[in-house]
């Protein structure tokens, strides 16, 4: 089972600013990674797939990259819907498995 | 527009076996391509995938789940059924249904509100 590893646990921005969070797959998954925000009380929503393919209607200020084993999510200026949890998912080997969770709090 | 909507009970008591009923619209269990999962999320937990049925009735399981689980649509209701057996304290959580990005982009771009199971005596 490929483990999904993310850091930090918990960043604490200001809106405006720049928000980068990582993902490490303990191996290969080639670009087969997704990224999903999650706030309170709701349903995770689909940000990025295969790395860097931003889903349908999602903001420009949301990217993704990387590949292998180290990826990226970059929030280019925060606005204050942003502050939710964001977990990365691989579907490159099965079991589809995600990473743990980062959780972006106002600062 | 693709929405998903799971029902089932709140509470079930140890050993006792849940079902949840994923209801879908805007789209047809039947169509090519179409996959739909179920994921869930202990409280203040990580999303965990447990199971994901094709429109070819194919399946796939969690490998650490799969004696307890089992997966089944009924086309003619649109709707996808998941079954767990002999649960525990440890399988609360809330349960999601979540609609395939593509059959072979095995990615979630709808996910049902969630369904909120408690077990407990």
């Amino acid at each position: 089972e490929i483990v999904l590893t993310q850091s930090p646990a918990t960043l604490s921005l200001s809106p405006g600013e720049r928000a980068t969070l990582s993902c490490r797959a303990s191996q290969n998954i080639r670009t087969y990674l997704a990224w999903y925000q999650q706030k309170p009380g709701q349903a995770p929503r689909l940000l990025i797939h295969d790395a860097s393919n931003r889903a349908t209607g999602i903001p420009a200020r949301f990217s993704g990259s990387g590949s292998g084993t180290d990826f990226t999510l970059t929030i280019s200026s925060l606005e204050p819907e942003d502050f939710a949890v964001y977990y990365c998912q691989q579907r490159n080997i099965w079991p589809i498995t995600f990473g743990q969770g980062t959780r972006l709090e106002i600062k | 527009q693709i929405t998903l909507k799971e029902s089932g009970p709140t509470l079930v008591k140890p050993t006792q076996t849940l079902t949840l009923t994923c209801t879908c619209s805007g789209f047809s269990l039947r169509d090519t391509g179409v996959g739909v999962a179920w994921i869930r999320q202990p409280p203040g937990k990580a999303l965990e995938w447990l199971v994901l049925i094709y429109w070819d009735d194919d399946k796939r399981y969690s490998s650490s789940l799969r004696s307890r689980l089992t997966i089944s649509k009924d086309t003619s209701k649109n709707q996808v059924v998941l079954t767990m057996t002999n649960m525990d304290a440890e399988d609360t959580g809330t349960y999601y249904c979540a609609h395939l990005l593509t059959s072979y982009s095995l990615y979630f771009d709808h996910w049902g509100q969630g369904s909120l199971v408690t077990v407990s005596s």
